[in-house]
């Protein structure tokens, strides 16, 4: 079975703090994605990766960054963490769309608290 | 990606079928449906998708209407592990592209 990994199910860090959420995905999956996930509003995306190095802005980016060094990781950056930024985080892969069923595989989320 | 409108809650007695609709009516030619499910505390899990046929797993049945503006996930026999969020999207299936999870339905299975 796939699996996709995120280092920390739960994280607290302070305002101003750099946070770094990482995840694995152990399928050779070119696609990498990190949504975060508030009440109200569903699955937002942040960020993706078609392939490694390689990066594309979802719907807000703003406030974040990500690396994509090696192709079963795909890290999300605070640069400097601010409390709207509270939220679960969750990462995904995919398999290319020429391929499958294109379906998205989710980690089991990061509950990020700033306070 | 096209709109998909969900109710926001349903209740199921444990043991009956689980019928969840959703309506996407500006669907496109080439959009499948897909239905994922979120577990409290767990990320999404893919449950099924579907063009026009009507498609079954091991999960669930997609029903989808003959001029495809609406379909309705079932859940045969649902079980309180069933209790969760589920998602309908619609997407073109050959991009790479992100899924836009609305806020779907909360269905609560009832002992």
């Amino acid at each position: 079975d796939v699996k996709v990994t995120q280092s920390s199910r739960y994280l607290v860090k302070r305002t101003g703090e750099k946070v770094f959420l990482e995840c694995v995905q152990d399928m050779d999956h070119e696609n990498m994605f990190w949504y975060r996930q508030d009440p109200g509003l569903g699955l937002r995306l942040i960020y993706f990766s078609y392939d490694v190095k390689m990066k594309e802005k979802g719907d807000i980016p703003e406030g974040y960054s990500v690396s994509r060094e090696k192709k079963e990781r795909f890290s999300l950056i605070l640069e400097s963490a601010s409390t709207n930024q509270t939220s679960m985080y969750l990462c995904a892969s995919s398999s290319p769309p020429s391929g499958g069923t294109n379906e998205q595989f989710f980690g089991p989320g990061t509950r990020l608290t700033v306070l | 990606d096209a709109k998909t409108t969900q109710p926001p809650s349903m209740d199921c007695a444990e043991g009956r079928a689980a019928n969840l609709p959703c309506n996407h009516s500006t669907i496109s030619g080439n959009e499948y449906v897909y239905w994922y499910r979120q577990i409290h505390s767990q990320g999404p899990q893919y449950i099924i998708h579907g063009l026009k046929n009507n498609e079954t797993n091991e999960m669930a049945s997609l029903i989808i209407t003959e001029d495809r503006k609406s379909s309705t996930l079932i859940l045969p026999h649902a079980t309180l592990r069933d209790t969760a969020v589920y998602y309908c999207i619609v997407r073109p299936l050959n991009t790479g592209n992100q899924f836009y999870f609305g806020t779907g339905t909360s269905l609560t299975v009832i002992p």
